[in-house]
């Protein structure tokens, strides 16, 4: 079983359409949690921190589940610019990173 | 903001040759960097820990002899493919940590292996 596994996708959807993002991992101790947004032969970008309380960031909405290891991203009122891969990312400890393996989106007019 | 620069960003070189990538921390000081490989259509896979002043932690199956890492000050770590071969051609990232769970990455350097 991977430690951080997401759907590949990919998710097509039409602008303006709200399309949902989900993750889980395995590891029950991990301690930190991210969404990164990575576009086509690029780095990875930080996109927002997954907080257990829940956090949101303009059109963005991530949350985490910690009972169920399952962390989740919401984007509303999609843009063509929103097209990425993003990307399930996990602080395992020791500030090493486990990343899941993406997941499609693409954004149609 | 922490800035991370990595060069080169594309590098073609012939199958036996070894190439050299530079990961620097531009304006804070990185005591960890980390290296990162993505084959296409494939997530961000660690490789190695670089420790400054230290020997680097490769994760399994990465041979520590054909991808030599080097972290000689708190603001560059260098990776070396030694004898590349076609299979090595990859993506390869470096990050770095503020420690603040900041983390930058590298604008990535495409090794395409002939």
């Amino acid at each position: 079983r991977k430690e951080v596994e997401q759907d590949p996708g990919p998710f097509n959807v039409p602008e303006g359409a709200t399309v949902a993002f989900n993750c889980t991992y395995s590891n029950s101790a991990s301690q930190s949690f991210f969404w990164y947004r990575q576009d086509c032969r690029k780095e990875p970008k930080l996109l927002m921190s997954v907080y257990s309380s829940g956090n949101e960031d303009g059109r963005f909405t991530a949350q985490l589940n910690r009972a169920s290891q399952y962390i989740s991203l919401l984007i509303r009122d999609s843009k063509l610019s929103d097209s990425a891969t993003y990307l399930c990312v996990v602080n395992i400890g020791g500030n090493m990173l486990t990343f899941g393996g993406g997941t499609r989106l693409m954004v149609k007019p | 903001g922490a800035v991370v620069s990595q060069h080169p960003s594309r590098v073609i070189c012939k199958s036996g040759t070894s190439v050299k990538i530079e990961c620097r921390s531009l304006d804070f000081q990185a005591t960890t960097m980390f290296w990162y490989r993505q084959f296409p259509k494939q997530s961000l896979m660690l490789m190695a820990t670089s420790n400054e002043g230290s020997k680097a932690t490769y994760e399994q199956g990465v041979e520590k002899d054909k991808f030599l890492i080097n972290h000689a000050s708190l603001t560059l770590s260098t990776l070396t493919v030694t004898s590349a071969h076609p299979e090595d051609s990859s993506f390869y990232i470096c990050s770095a940590s503020k420690g603040d769970y900041g983390y930058t990455f590298g604008s990535g350097t495409r090794l395409t292996v002939v």
